[in-house]
């Protein structure tokens, strides 16, 4: 069965750099949602989009963005890097009518 | 804000032994879900109950969601080893934000040979 993709599954940036994070949720999922989660801590909410539009906000710094597209996918964008910034970053999407969240792998950012 | 406690942060137990993670909060959910995440991964759904007092098996582990639905336990029965993990409860809101999930601060599990 298809599952939540991620990528990059690594990525080095150093300070002040910026980085984009891609998921492409499971195919017929209307919800894609973003976490962050340290060393040690639990997944933090980002933001989400139901249906291509922005349906809720966490705690996103205001250096990072995010959007869904046309087919989806959505790509979170983060700008002026810190090294606070270093974390795992989750996709997971949603289906329809149902609160059962399905995780990709998640990306590991490491600012140096 | 709904906030989610889980009891205990950490656990070390030999293999074979039972143990019971809670999962506690002042607000009422309108589902819970639990997950298990191992180190590098994304967090994996267990399984999820809707129902105030329902109670899920899946093989040796058993999920309970409280009578108000505001609490939940994941009883493992003969742990082994390979159920080592961190076990995260999530709840979604009842109204609003319910497609927004609330993530416990999570139990680290560690079975010990």
């Amino acid at each position: 069965a298809a599952g939540v993709i991620q990528s990059p599954r690594h990525l080095i940036k150093e300070k002040r750099e910026t980085a984009t994070l891609k998921c492409y949720p499971i195919p017929r999922h209307d919800t894609v949602y973003w976490y962050q989660q340290g060393p040690g801590q639990d997944p933090q909410f980002l933001i989400s989009f139901y249906e291509k539009m922005q349906s809720d906000k966490g705690s996103i710094p205001d250096r990072f963005s995010a959007q869904q597209f046309s087919d989806y996918h959505s790509e979170l964008n983060m700008s002026s890097l810190e090294l606070g910034d270093s974390a795992l970053y989750f996709c997971a999407s949603r289906p329809e009518n149902t609160g059962e969240l399905f995780f990709g792998e998640g990306s590991r950012l490491t600012v140096l | 804000t709904q906030l989610l406690e889980q009891s205990p942060q950490f656990l070390s137990i030999q293999e074979g032994e039972n143990l019971t993670v809670y999962c506690n909060s002042s607000s009422v959910f309108s589902s819970l879900q639990w997950y298990r995440q191992e180190p590098g991964e994304g967090p994996v759904l267990l399984v999820t109950v809707v129902t105030g007092g329902e109670v899920k098996k899946l093989k040796r582990l058993t999920f309970q969601f409280g009578d108000a639905r505001k609490d939940s336990s994941l009883h493992i029965t003969a742990a082994q080893p390979g159920d080592t993990g961190l076990y995260l409860c999530a709840g979604a809101g009842l109204r609003g934000s319910a497609r927004q999930l609330t993530f416990g601060s999570g139990t680290q599990l560690t079975v010990l040979p």
